[in-house]
């Protein structure tokens, strides 16, 4: 089973409309990690933001913003009035274990492709 | 300059070719990673070493082999190469003891196998 799982695909709006991509994460961890990356169509993979597991505030940067529940074990990230340069691939990710263990792997989603139609 | 350098950046080769992905970081992290990207496949892991001794197989290892040649360098090989190891590659490092834990990755390599 897939620890990361990104539900959509594909992801198409019109500039200025808000879009929310999902992201719901499996582990029986109790410390544990949250990423978001970023991928434009140049390729480069870019961080965006990073949750633990024992900080559920939600957390706003810009027109960025994203709501951690661990009830329902999501991590969703939130783009407001969407802009074309958002157009990108975006990941989720997971990182399992406490701070020094060995396990360190990241494991990613499959992606969510967004486009922004001008 | 680019704290993780992958070369070569984009590669055609054939079928049963020998293909070596390097890559090098200036960021004086332990750990480094090879990840391999597919479209609708997200990105998964080949290989990671958490020090120049330790080298562990990840999701998709099978057809590929790396070496940890320093604490800087983590080339990945691809022995005979075939025409599904066509992908995008991405190393990545991280300082896993550090405050933030998230991978630093290279800009990728394109490989396209004939």
């Amino acid at each position: 089973a897939q620890k990361v799982t990104q539900a959509q695909t594909e992801i198409s709006v019109v500039e200025k409309e808000d879009v929310t991509l999902d992201c719901v994460y499996e582990t029986r961890d109790t410390t544990y990690y949250l990423f978001w990356y970023k991928q434009p169509p140049s390729g480069e993979l870019v961080f965006l933001i990073r949750r633990n597991s024992f900080d559920e505030q939600n957390e706003i940067s810009g027109r960025y913003s994203w709501n951690f529940q661990k009830s329902t074990s999501s991590f969703n990230f939130t783009i407001t009035a969407s802009q074309v340069v958002d157009s990108a691939v975006y990941f989720c990710a997971l990182r399992e274990g406490a701070r020094g263990s060995t396990l360190g792997r990241l494991y990613f989603g499959r992606g969510t492709q967004l486009t922004v139609w001008p | 300059d680019a704290d993780v350098t992958q070369t070569p950046r984009n590669r055609i080769t054939k079928t049963g070719k020998r293909i070596m992905l390097e890559c090098s970081q200036t960021k004086g992290h332990d750990r480094m990673y090879w990840y391999r990207q597919d479209p609708g496949l997200g990105l998964r892991l080949i290989y990671y070493s958490f020090d120049v001794k330790d080298i562990n197989k990840g999701e998709i290892s099978d057809g590929y082999s790396v070496s940890r040649q320093a604490q800087a360098k983590f080339s990945l090989s691809l022995e005979s190469a075939i025409p599904n190891q066509t992908a995008l590659y991405f190393c990545a490092t991280s300082d896993f003891s550090g405050p933030t834990g998230e991978l630093f990755f290279g800009e990728g390599s394109r490989l396209t196998v004939l």
